[in-house]
């Protein structure tokens, strides 16, 4: 079975300062990682993901992801929060057989300070 | 393309009345996943298709649920007779054919049932 761990319900960063949003995740076969953010009262939006090649995955609104696989991570990232990044954000997992269900994590609350 | 498109966008109703949401996928995704969204139990699957057939809805709650797609551009999710406890925000989404592609969510429908 495939789990995604968000360990923190919510992270507060100071505007300008770098963000990290973390998550593990247990998978069988080779993982197919995703970050989306959901602002309030919509739909989840995807922002980037990894399939395979470079560890370091750039995306939508200046956010990147490294995919670690010894520590099965898949941490977000940016280098410069705005308050508008604000948003709830989901780590999803799915692993490589074809097998479409994908696994949501259980969300991140992002709260940038002015 | 107008993206994933839901409806109703809000919809509340007393309990034991029947409960129909409405979704149309982006043209060309051939798989269409319904979640439900609540703050208690997060981001729940509760079944997708692939090529309009059903694939896994091991989500579904319970047989009050129910959810069709007739032909590639629409599907719905049925709940009959309605609960209080089913009130929550439900998603539509829609991807490509197979595991490296990401979803595309509609904007949800927020169901109160009274």
């Amino acid at each position: 079975a495939q789990s995604v761990a968000q360990p923190e319900d919510q992270v507060n960063v100071a505007e300008g300062n770098p963000l990290t949003v973390k998550c593990t995740y247990s998978v069988s076969g080779n993982p197919y990682l995703f970050w989306y953010v959901q602002y309030p009262n919509r739909g989840l939006q995807f922002l980037l993901k990894y399939i395979t090649g470079d560890n370091l995955v750039k995306g939508s609104y200046g956010f990147e992801a490294e995919f670690n696989k010894s520590q099965t991570s898949f941490h977000l990232k940016k280098p410069s929060a705005l308050v508008s990044d604000s948003a709830l954000y989901f780590c999803a997992v799915r692993d490589g057989t074809g097998y479409q269900k994908v696994t949501f994590g259980t969300g991140t609350k992002l709260q940038v300070i002015p | 393309d107008a993206g994933v498109i839901q409806s109703p966008r809000h919809e509340v109703t007393e309990m034991g009345q029947e409960v129909t949401l409405r979704c149309k996928p982006i043209s060309g995704h051939n798989s269409l996943f319904w979640y439900r969204q609540t703050m208690m139990r997060g981001l729940e699957l509760l079944i997708y298709f692939n090529n309009n057939v059903p694939i896994d809805d091991s989500g579904m709650p319970e047989d009050r649920f129910s959810a069709k797609m007739p032909n590639a551009s629409f599907s719905t999710l049925k709940i009959q007779p309605s609960e209080p406890r089913d009130s929550a925000v439900y998603f539509c989404a829609s991807s490509p054919s197979g595991s490296v592609h990401e979803q595309y969510f509609g904007p949800g429908t927020r169901l109160t049932v009274t």
